[in-house]
């Protein structure tokens, strides 16, 4: 267990209004990531964080805007969600000494 | 283009048969990880192979990485019922880049 929440767990919006996901981590690592997986095809990188405020885009950024004012929370931000954006969504940490990640237990995020 | 393929893409098998899954590239990894999902779980790390040919066990699972490092196999043998999930296999290209994903293998064991 990697100390890693993700809240809310689950959540039903409209298109168009805004969402907000939080990962919080009790073990102060560097590396943080957003994911989003999908039938058909698998995880998928959204944004990660090597620092506070050092954000990077994944390979699906476009929708999606991330902030880390602090290294124990990473959020991610649907500024206007589509219906395309209906998908469950797993935060991950990496632990400073390897590559290896451990991921929470996912929001299911259904956008109507 | 996926940069891991992932084969089976499904595979439905009675408890106590054995099975392979193969996680297959044309690009070199410096590592390569393999995790398994349970429904409504995230992803779970089982084991990291870095070394090309290396061999690793864990209980009746057995991965290996192959000699150039552009691929990968879990062998499950004896396979149960609590086997059951989604296996991904992950490739580290260099240094603090992300992780590479595969598609997964989605395993069903039946009692």
């Amino acid at each position: 267990d990697a100390g890693i929440t993700q809240s809310p767990r689950h959540k039903v919006t409209e298109t168009g209004t805004p969402v907000t996901l939080r990962c919080h981590q009790t073990e102060n690592h560097r590396y943080m990531y957003w994911y989003r997986q999908d039938p058909g095809h698998g995880l998928r990188l959204i944004h990660y964080s090597y620092g506070v405020k050092d954000t990077d885009k994944g390979e699906v950024s476009d929708g999606y805007s991330v902030s880390r004012s602090k290294t124990e929370d990473f959020l991610l931000t649907l500024e206007s969600a589509t219906s395309s954006q209906t998908s469950v969504y797993f935060c991950a940490i990496r632990r400073d000494t390897s590559n290896e990640q451990f991921f929470g237990p996912g929001t299911r995020l259904t956008v109507l | 283009t996926q940069l891991l393929e992932q084969s089976p893409q499904f595979l439905s098998i009675q408890e106590g048969e054995n099975l392979t899954v193969y996680c297959n590239s044309s690009s070199v990894f410096s590592s390569l990880q393999w995790y398994r999902q349970e429904p409504g779980e995230g992803p779970v790390l089982l084991v990291t192979v870095v070394t090309g040919g290396e061999v690793k066990k864990l209980k009746r699972l057995t991965f290996q990485f192959g000699d150039a490092r552009k691929d990968s196999s879990l062998h499950i043998t004896a396979a149960q019922p609590g086997d059951t999930g989604l296996y991904l296999c992950a490739g580290e290209r260099s240094g603090n880049t992300p992780l590479v994903f595969g598609k997964g293998t989605r395993l069903s064991v039946i009692a």
